[in-house]
C-alpha cells in the first residue's frame, strides 16, 4: 500500500457542486499538505497543517477549505466548484525536522 | 518569502547526451534546496536535497546538483541520460524553519533515442 492515498483518482464533476478529496498516511508524520499543480505554473500551496489542531492558509486558499480529522487525515473540500479549479491536486506529508515531503499520486480534478 | 525560477521549460535532449535543468531561487534567509521528479500519471519523488554541508550533492539515478550562494542557484546535472529520465522536474526551496515549500514551475525533460 501507499504511503500517502489520496481519493479519488479521477473525478468529474459539474459547476456548483461540493466535492471532497481525501488525503490518508501510513509514515506518522506530523505535516499535511494540499497543492494544486496546472500546466505551466508549477505547484501553488492551498493549506498545509502542522498538527491536528493547527491549520494554515498557503497562496491560493480562496474557494477551498480543509479538515485535519486525525494526524493522518487531511481532506480538501471544494464547496461550490468553478470550471477554473480544474486542476491535478497533489497532497503530501512531512515530518518535523527532516525537510523532505513525501507525495500522493494527486487527484485530477475537472469541473464541467 | 523564498521564491524559485527554472529557466527552461522545456528540454530536450538525446540518448546518452549531459544534461544540465536550472534553478535559481530568491530568499532572505538561509535555505534548503530541493529537487523532485514526477515520471507520467505519478506523484513527485525527491531526487536529491541539499540542507548543509557539501554543496555537491548526489542524488538518485545518477543525477547530482550543486549549490552556489553567490548565484543563487541550483542546477540539476547528469552526465548521461536514459530514456528512462524522461520526466517533469521541479526544484523547490524551503526556509531553514522547513515550515513551507515552494516550487519551481517546472522543466520538461524529453530524451530522445
Amino acid at each position: 500500500d501507499a504511503d500517502v492515498t489520496q481519493t479519488p483518482r479521477n473525478r468529474i464533476t459539474k459547476t456548483g457542486k461540493r466535492i471532497m478529496l481525501e488525503c490518508s498516511q501510513t509514515k506518522g508524520h506530523d505535516r499535511m499538505y494540499w497543492y494544486r499543480q496546472d500546466p505551466g505554473l508549477g505547484l501553488r500551496l492551498i493549506y498545509y497543517s502542522f498538527d491536528v489542531k493547527d491549520i494554515n492558509k498557503g497562496e491560493i486558499s480562496d474557494g477551498y477549505s480543509v479538515s485535519r480529522q486525525a494526524q493522518a487525515k487531511f481532506s480538501l473540500s471544494l464547496e461550490s466548484a468553478i470550471p477554473n479549479q480544474t486542476a491535478l491536486y497533489f497532497c503530501a506529508t512531512g515530518l518535523s525536522g527532516a525537510n523532505v515531503l513525501t507525495f500522493g499520486a494527486g487527484s485530477r480534478l475537472t469541473v464541467l | 518569502a523564498q521564491s524559485v525560477t527554472q529557466l527552461d521549460s522545456q528540454v530536450p535532449v538525446f540518448e546518452e547526451a549531459p544534461v544540465e535543468l536550472r534553478c535559481n531561487y530568491s530568499s532572505s534567509v538561509s535555505v534548503y534546496l530541493f529537487w523532485y521528479v514526477q515520471y507520467p500519471n505519478q506523484g513527485l519523488q525527491l531526487l536529491l536535497k541539499y540542507l548543509s554541508g557539501s554543496t555537491l550533492v548526489k542524488g538518485i539515478n545518477g543525477f547530482e546538483a550543486e549549490f552556489n550562494k553567490s548565484q543563487t542557484s541550483f542546477h540539476l546535472r547528469k552526465p548521461s541520460v536514459h530514456i528512462s529520465d524522461t520526466a517533469e522536474y521541479f526544484c523547490a526551496v524551503s526556509g531553514n524553519t522547513g515550515n513551507q515549500f515552494y516550487f519551481g514551475t517546472g522543466t520538461s525533460l524529453t530524451v530522445i533515442p
